[in-house]
């Protein structure tokens, strides 16, 4: 298996655009879950799925970010408009029993 | 107050060292715990499960203590590719899993 894939591996853009991060779980397992990193606050959870289902996104920051996983195979974690504090590492991660999570390499993003 | 709590670091050692990290939580409820690994600039890993009765695997050690609320990790005969920061990781909630902030390890020959 080719593990967690996330992209895009870097994406650099302007205060206000749309940012759209995408991740392909690892076959087979059943959560999903959405992380950021800075420096200053470590890893946070955003969002997690079950089974395709939202289970908890009390981790969302605000209403500019947005969730999805329409299938098995793929979720999107989206920002608009974006700003300059969600400047950070976001990572992905699937796991088959919510314990062990394995982590895709994460997208850097940077908000200018 | 955090929920994970880890002394940032870096600890300084030279290969063959010892080292002890410690992380303390507040959520007396949780019910799993885990030391995961990043290096610079990639993805954590996890690198052991945490159990009441203690575990070891190789040169590493973790211990819990639930009535203080605390986790250990103990790293043994230090090498160079252990430089690496190293997670606490506990449960929080159902299937929720709350990151420290990580305490930084480098090891010198």
């Amino acid at each position: 298996d080719a593990g967690v894939i996330q992209s895009p591996r870097h994406e650099v853009t302007e205060m206000g655009q749309e940012v759209t991060l995408r991740c392909k779980p690892i076959s087979g397992h059943d959560y999903l879950f959405w992380y950021r990193q800075t420096m200053m606050r470590g890893l946070e959870l955003l969002i997690y799925f079950n089974n395709n289902v939202p289970i908890d996104d009390s981790g969302m920051p605000e209403d500019r970010f947005s969730a999805k996983m329409p299938n098995a195979s793929f979720s999107t974690l989206k920002i608009q408009p974006s700003e300059p504090r969600d400047s950070a590492v976001y990572f992905c991660a699937s796991s088959d029993r919510a314990e062990k999570l394995f982590f895709g390499s994460g997208t850097q993003l940077s908000v200018l | 107050r955090k929920e994970v709590e880890q002394d940032p670091g870096p600890f300084n050692v030279p290969e063959g060292a010892t080292v002890a990290f410690n992380c303390t939580y507040s959520n007396s409820a949780s019910q799993s715990f885990f030391w995961y690994r990043q290096d610079c600039r990639k993805e954590p890993k996890l690198l052991m499960s945490v159990y009441s009765s203690g575990n070891e695997d190789g040169r590493f050690t973790a211990q819990l203590n639930r009535a203080s609320q605390y986790i250990s990790l103990l790293i043994r005969d230090s090498k160079l590719s252990d430089s690496a920061t190293y997670l606490c990781v506990v449960t929080s909630g159902f299937q929720k899993l709350v990151f420290g902030t990580g305490t930084r390890l480098l090891v010198s020959p």
